[in-house]
């Protein structure tokens, strides 16, 4: 258990719809990083938080957006499906200071259909 | 920009060692890291270089110099459980997302 929790492990969901993955970072990080990875692709920076405001963006559609909380977990929207967005999307969590290879949760596999 | 690339697929027998190379160009360059990730699992970190030279860490090293943009995973006495994919990822800035190169498939045979 790498102390990052990502929910659901699984989603398939019809094109068109709108899905939320959600991630709790390892106590005391402050830092959530979103990433998708999709067979063709290596691991692509979609988003980064640093305790609850957006740092820097990277490949991120305008369909997806996210947001972190006062808890610090975060929260990636996923809207108006695509076959293509089927994906695994992982986060990681960093702290401060020399924390910075980052912990990745286990991931959800988004299918869609 | 941003590149980093780094084999699509390489092959080797138990017990051998294998070296996975990675090239990157990066505007700004923070340090370089090498995760190992299982299929449908998440990327575990292995290594991480700032200056040039060589880290060692069992039956893992990982080497890296700035000036030739370059950077190689050394693994020795392959296992079958090393088969995996390899990824070489580069940081422009301390605290900053990671950019990651597609990816290195590694099988190990007996």
């Amino acid at each position: 258990d790498s102390g990052v929790t990502q929910t659901p492990k699984h989603l398939i969901t019809a094109t068109g719809q709108r899905v939320t993955l959600r991630c709790s970072p390892r106590s005391g990080d402050l830092s959530v990083y979103w990433y998708q990875q999709s067979l063709d692709q290596g691991l692509q920076f979609l988003i980064h938080y640093y305790n609850g405001e957006e740092r820097a963006k990277g490949n991120i559609l305008e369909r997806f957006s996210a947001q972190q909380f006062p808890d610090l977990h975060s929260e990636l929207n996923l809207s108006s499906l695509e076959l293509g967005d089927s994906a695994l999307y992982f986060c990681a969590s960093s702290g401060a200071g020399t924390d910075l290879k980052g912990t990745f949760g286990s991931g959800t596999r988004l299918t869609v259909v | 920009g941003q590149n980093i690339d780094q084999p699509t697929e390489m092959t080797a027998t138990e017990g051998a060692i294998v070296q996975i190379n990675c090239t990157y160009q990066t505007s700004g360059f923070n340090g370089l890291f090498w995760y190992q990730q299982h299929a449908g699992e998440a990327p575990t970190f292995l290594s991480y270089n700032v200056l040039d030279g060589l880290e060692e860490k069992g039956r893992f090293s990982s080497f890296l110099s700035r000036s030739k943009g370059y950077s190689y995973l050394l693994l020795k006495e392959l296992q079958m459980k090393d088969s995996a994919s390899y990824l070489c990822a580069a940081s422009h800035q301390a605290g900053t997302a990671l950019i990651f190169g597609k990816g290195t498939t590694l099988s190990v045979s007996s």
